[in-house]
């Protein structure tokens, strides 16, 4: 596709469920990035991939949050046990993202909408 | 520690209004980047435009323009005759050398009334 994609756009989830949130980045990318935003704010980062490898996972807020990329592409950011605190839209972004190069435009998916009651 | 600083939370205007937001930033990096994105109802964040520390030039396209001014480290995003396809919510983000995440700003909402 021409753009990131995320799936799915909106996830109700049951306190204590797990969710498996789905993010297709632009073809050929090969940095990664997942954040989350609560509502009336900015993104927050959490964490950051570049081909396979997870360079920084400095933002996930405990480790409930778990995230992965196996073979460099589609990356799925897992939540265990979800509480009512991880509501939240979670975005996906990819850049062309070569090491080093913090400056590199970072294109963002539709998010995920997380509702867990 | 990077930080990014959009005071105004809410801003309405009436359609054909100029309308301004502040974005200052903080970094004690020398080698920084900075971008604005726009988040529409459908809530994606597209991109605007990125600005190189280096790089004070002023910059235009089409009815956006941007102000970069590294005395006061602000980085201020004007819209010129505003439409209602501009209603949104406006970030500022900033990423620093050695580390590619961004740090954004609260946001502006955006209101243009018709």
């Amino acid at each position: 596709g021409a753009g990131v994609s995320q799936s799915p756009r909106y996830k109700v989830a049951k306190r204590g469920q797990d969710v498996a949130l789905r993010c297709d980045p632009i073809s050929g990318h090969v940095s990664l990035f997942w954040y989350q935003q609560a509502l009336g704010q900015g993104p927050e980062f959490l964490t950051y991939f570049q081909n396979e490898a997870q360079l920084d996972k400095s933002g996930l807020p405990s480790d409930r949050f778990f995230a992965e990329r196996p073979e460099g592409s589609v990356s799925t950011l897992k939540i265990q046990r979800t509480q009512q605190e991880d509501s939240a839209v979670y975005l996906c972004a990819s850049s062309t993202g070569l090491a080093g190069d913090p400056g590199e435009t970072q294109y963002f998916g539709p998010g995920t909408r997380l509702l867990v009651l | 520690a990077q930080k990014v600083t959009q005071a105004q939370t809410e801003i309405s205007v009436v359609e054909k209004e100029d309308v301004t937001l502040d974005c200052v930033y903080e970094t004690r990096d020398t080698t920084y980047y900075l971008f604005w994105y726009k988040q529409p109802p459908s809530g994606e964040l597209v991109f605007l435009i990125r600005r190189n520390f280096f790089d004070e030039q002023n910059e235009i396209s089409g009815r956006y323009s941007w102000n970069f001014q590294k005395s006061t480290s602000s980085f201020n995003f004007t819209i010129t005759a505003s439409q209602v396809v501009d209603s949104a919510v406006y970030f500022c983000a900033l990423s620093e050398d050695g580390n590619n995440r961004l740090a954004f700003g609260k946001g502006n909402q955006v209101v243009v009334i018709p």
